[in-house]
């Protein structure tokens, strides 16, 4: 298995301002995934974050919006640039492992 | 391409009543396939997943799932309902050849139990 720590486990956030979520993992993985779910609705993935180098944006996402870092195999941050309510989701770090999918608990963001 | 679908959007039933939850599923291959639970305030925990092999898989919490290839369904089940198992349930799928970690989502499945 895999243990995920991310935070901050909530937040709300004034609009135009930006947040970073930060997800650290207990041991050492290839690829990093970043997803939202927006209310009552399903995960979206927005992109893969890789080690040394730039993350792979899912169509709909781009790195202006949602910039990722991904600065060793156990860590990666989103951050939530000049956000609007329509940002308001929740947001999930997860790990693949052994077939499997691992999470985070996620954060949940709303921007008022 | 894959992808998964879980037709409702709510399961009522009574604390102690069998309970399932459907999904099916769309691949071009052989599929992984697996199903997440998510609590209030919480992130997504594994339940169990199918691979290869047995049809029927048994997972945590007393959940099973039953993988039908005729059918392109695998329809999570418990024997006997609790109140705390109230919480929404997605199923996900991965093809088996691409080689991803990416699965794909259902849309999720509100269980609601009640006393």
């Amino acid at each position: 298995s895999a243990v995920i720590s991310q935070k901050p486990s909530r937040d709300i956030c004034q609009r135009g301002t930006s947040l970073t979520i930060q997800c650290q993992v207990d041991s050492q993985v290839t690829m990093m995934f970043w997803y939202r779910q927006q209310p009552g609705q399903s995960l979206t993935l927005i992109a893969t974050a890789n080690q040394g180098s730039e993350a792979t944006y899912e169509s709909g996402f781009v790195i202006d919006k949602f910039p990722i870092s991904r600065p060793n195999l156990t860590f990666s941050t989103l951050t939530v640039s000049n956000m609007s309510p329509e940002d308001s989701s929740i947001y999930l770090c997860s790990v693949g492992r052994n077939t499997e999918a691992f999470f985070g608990q996620g954060t949940r963001l709303t921007v008022v | 391409a894959q992808s998964v679908a879980q037709p409702e959007d709510q399961v009522k039933v009574a604390e102690g009543n069998p309970l399932t939850v459907k999904c099916t599923y769309s691949v071009s291959g052989n599929p992984y396939l697996f199903w997440y639970v998510q609590y209030p305030n919480r992130g997504l925990q594994f339940l169990l997943k199918y691979i290869t092999g047995d049809n029927l898989v048994k997972g945590s919490y007393g959940f099973e799932a039953e993988f039908n290839k005729s059918q392109t369904s695998f329809h999570l089940k418990k024997p006997s309902a609790l109140v705390s198992d109230s919480a929404l349930y997605f199923c996900a799928v991965r093809d088996q050849e691409k080689g991803s970690y990416i699965p794909t989502f259902g849309r999720g499945t509100s269980l609601i139990v009640h006393p």
